[in-house]
């Protein structure tokens, strides 16, 4: 069974720069598993941040990036704002399944 | 304007079956990729199944064999059919829209709770 793993807990100041990762169990995580990224907040359904791998969405601050990093998935967020606080999930896709990570909690303090 | 709705949530018992229903409007479910996340109380999200365009289905080997995903284009709904229930499938049951290949989820109904208790 694919196991996609993500830091379960970031904390943070406010403006720093911090990155978030997502790793598979089946070796380097590439293109091919076109990595996506949401960012949820209590009671709240998900939200899509980036999709394959690098690209935003309209709504997608300027502050968030992806990219692949060391075999990883990875989500940059430069000068975290307050309201950045949130949890955030990766989702791979293998082809005949797709897979979240178990979701990383950003506290910003 | 796109809107999902999900329904069909409720009390059942372990052992149980239960049919969720997601009525979209503003685009139509046979053209899309359309899938089905869930999220149990305090814990991740989990990919349940996606049904493709071209009606091929997929399931998260936790759901496989117990759950079944299916459209019905005239309604434009999406349904999820949920056999042999167990306390561990209790969750919030969210619909989801891919917009093309490589962007996944794009659109997200608000969800609907399933929970599974005797």
């Amino acid at each position: 069974q694919t196991v996609v793993t993500q830091e379960p807990s970031l904390t943070v100041s406010p403006g720093v720069t911090v990155t978030l990762t997502c790793a598979s169990s089946t070796g380097a995580v590439t293109s091919d598993y076109y990595p996506n990224w949401f960012q949820q907040k209590p009671g709240q359904a998900p939200r899509p941040l980036i999709y394959s791998a690098t690209k935003k969405h309209s709504w997608t601050p300027a502050r968030f990036s992806g990219s692949l990093l060391g075999g990883k998935a990875a989500l940059t967020v430069s000068g975290v704002l307050p309201e950045d606080e949130a949890d955030y999930y990766c989702l791979l896709d293998f082809g005949d399944v797709r897979v979240f990570g178990g979701g990383t909690k950003l506290t910003v303090l | 304007e796109v809107e999902m709705v999900e329904s069909g949530g409720g009390l059942v018992q372990p052992g149980g079956s239960l049919r969720l229903s997601c009525a979209v409007s503003g685009f139509t479910v046979g053209s899309n990729y359309m899938s089905w996340v869930r999220q149990a109380p305090g814990k991740g999200l989990e990919w349940v199944s996606v049904i493709s365009s071209g009606g091929d289905t997929y399931y998260a080997d936790s759901v496989r064999g117990r759950f079944t995903i299916s459209r019905d284009n005239s309604k434009n709904t999406v349904y999820l059919q949920m056999n042999s229930l167990r306390a561990d499938d209790t969750a919030v049951y969210f619909c989801a829209r891919d917009l093309s290949t490589g962007n996944y989820n794009y659109y997200w109904g608000q969800g609907t709770l399933v929970t599974v208790s005797s």
